[in-house]
């Protein structure tokens, strides 16, 4: 692993049903973040974990919940997919939460439609 | 609360220079990224402000002036590859990062 991996890639997933999105990052970065991206808006903070055990919420956390049980995962999960989550889903981690040092990577992305 | 203002996409010649500029409002501030995005990808860091003034790294240059609220990507000698969404962020008094919506460069030959 060199960065930061996102699985899976694309989903298309029935209204109703439970979805975990995975994040790992295998650069010991202490913070760590899930956005949305949705066309012609910003990219949108959902949860955050700033060191392994804890976390917090964003600008949308409602309908999705997070861990952090060691400093390389970060998963996602949603409890009962909406349409409305339909969307890109980036995890990205950053080495402290401020300053230069918060200079965010991201990993590849995950396309998620709920139906 | 916060705001930032980007233009929704510019368009530009091949070998020219493009100005992309972001305003700002906030009540506490620790920074300005820019990140590009090529469609399809993840955003990739740029360039980060905190004090006034211009920071270069070759082609491309980022400028933030904190009392006006305001900053700018200036991007030199564009090739084709250059054309993508390039995204201003604001970070923010709990030092989290507060996006705008992007703006779409498009490089015409």
């Amino acid at each position: 692993i060199a960065g930061i991996t996102q699985a899976p890639t694309s989903q298309i997933l029935a209204a109703g049903r439970r979805m975990t999105l995975r994040c790992t990052q295998d650069m010991r970065h202490n913070a760590m973040y899930w956005y949305r991206q949705d066309l012609g808006l910003g990219l949108r903070l959902i949860h955050y974990s700033n060191t392994a055990g804890t976390t917090g919420k964003g600008e949308v956390p409602d309908g999705y919940s997070v861990s952090r049980a060691n400093t390389d995962d970060f998963p996602l999960t949603l409890a009962s997919a909406v349409p409305s989550q339909t969307s890109v889903y980036f995890c990205a981690s950053s080495e402290g939460a401020g300053g230069q040092i918060g200079e965010q990577f991201f990993g590849p992305g995950t396309r998620l439609t709920v139906l | 609360g916060q705001n930032i203002d980007q233009p929704t996409e510019m368009t530009a010649t091949e070998g020219a220079i493009v100005q992309i500029n972001c305003t700002y409002q906030t009540s506490g501030f620790n920074g300005l990224f820019w990140y590009q995005q090529h469609a399809g990808e993840a955003p990739t860091f740029l360039s980060y402000n905190v004090l006034d003034g211009l920071e270069e790294k070759g082609r491309f240059s980022s400028f933030l002036s904190r009392s006006k609220g305001y900053s700018y990507l200036l991007l030199k000698e564009l090739q084709m590859k250059d054309s993508a969404s390039y995204l201003c962020a604001l970070m923010d008094s709990n030092y989290q990062l507060i996006w705008g919506a992007g703006t779409k460069l498009i490089i015409k030959p």
